[in-house]
């Protein structure tokens, strides 16, 4: 099937720890991969993007790169800060390249202590 | 940019009514989806507009939901006859005439079913 999956949650750090979300998906063709994170009481917010193998999407010292081989979009930071906890959702077009609806995995929540 | 806007951001109702939720994309961003979230899960798409037109429907839309856009502006999402199984997070979309601009999210409408 078409799916997104994500290490399940929560996850918790203390500061400039470093962090890995990881990410796999199962597509037929290489639809674009995103992350997105949801900031308590606030909506979904594009964190980065990937459109094409190896792209490397990068924010806010967020990186995630997209590999064919292994059909996956894990999500690192070097140095996480308590601003950085949220929800974070591994998500990828339904269709080629970044057209169509997102198929969300189902969130990691990251708490970083200070 | 105003970003995407939804309205109202909560609404609570008895099971059985009717409620209609708004939704005002980008200007000029001519996609426009919907999508249902509930706790602990990843946004689950439920329709997608281009322009006027409604180009897609998921299974979860269910006959008691309706979805328009009638002058490819704003949107509407009605739900007709509430059941508690309705009560989520209500997120709206949307994205450019670029199929590879990423989708901005509202805050979302959460619908609490009594």
């Amino acid at each position: 099937g078409n799916s997104v999956t994500q290490m399940e949650g929560p996850v918790t750090l203390s500061e400039e720890a470093f962090l890995t979300i990881n990410c796999t998906y199962t597509a037929t063709g290489y639809p674009s991969l995103f992350w997105y994170v949801q900031y308590p009481g606030e909506g979904l917010q594009l964190l980065l993007k990937a459109t094409k193998a190896d792209d490397k999407g990068s924010n806010k010292g967020f990186e995630a790169t997209y590999r064919k081989e292994t059909t996956s979009f894990h999500l690192e930071k070097g140095s996480v800060q308590v601003s950085d906890s949220a929800v974070y959702f591994c998500a990828r077009a339904n269709y080629g390249g970044s057209q169509g609806n997102l198929i969300f995995g189902k969130g990691t929540k990251l708490s970083v202590k200070p | 940019d105003t970003g995407v806007s939804q309205d109202p951001r909560h609404k609570i109702t008895k099971r059985g009514q009717n409620v209609t939720f708004r939704c005002d994309p980008i200007s000029e961003h001519n996609r426009l989806y919907w999508y249902r979230q509930t706790l602990g899960q990843g946004p689950e798409f439920l329709t997608y507009f281009q322009n006027e037109a409604q180009l897609e429907k998921s299974r979860l839309l269910s006959d008691r939901f309706s979805a328009e856009r009638p002058k490819g502006s704003f949107s509407t999402l009605e739900i007709q006859r509430t059941e508690q199984g309705d009560s989520a997070m209500y997120l709206c979309a949307s994205s450019g005439r670029d199929s590879n601009q990423p989708q901005h999210f509202g805050d979302g409408t959460r619908l609490s079913i009594l």
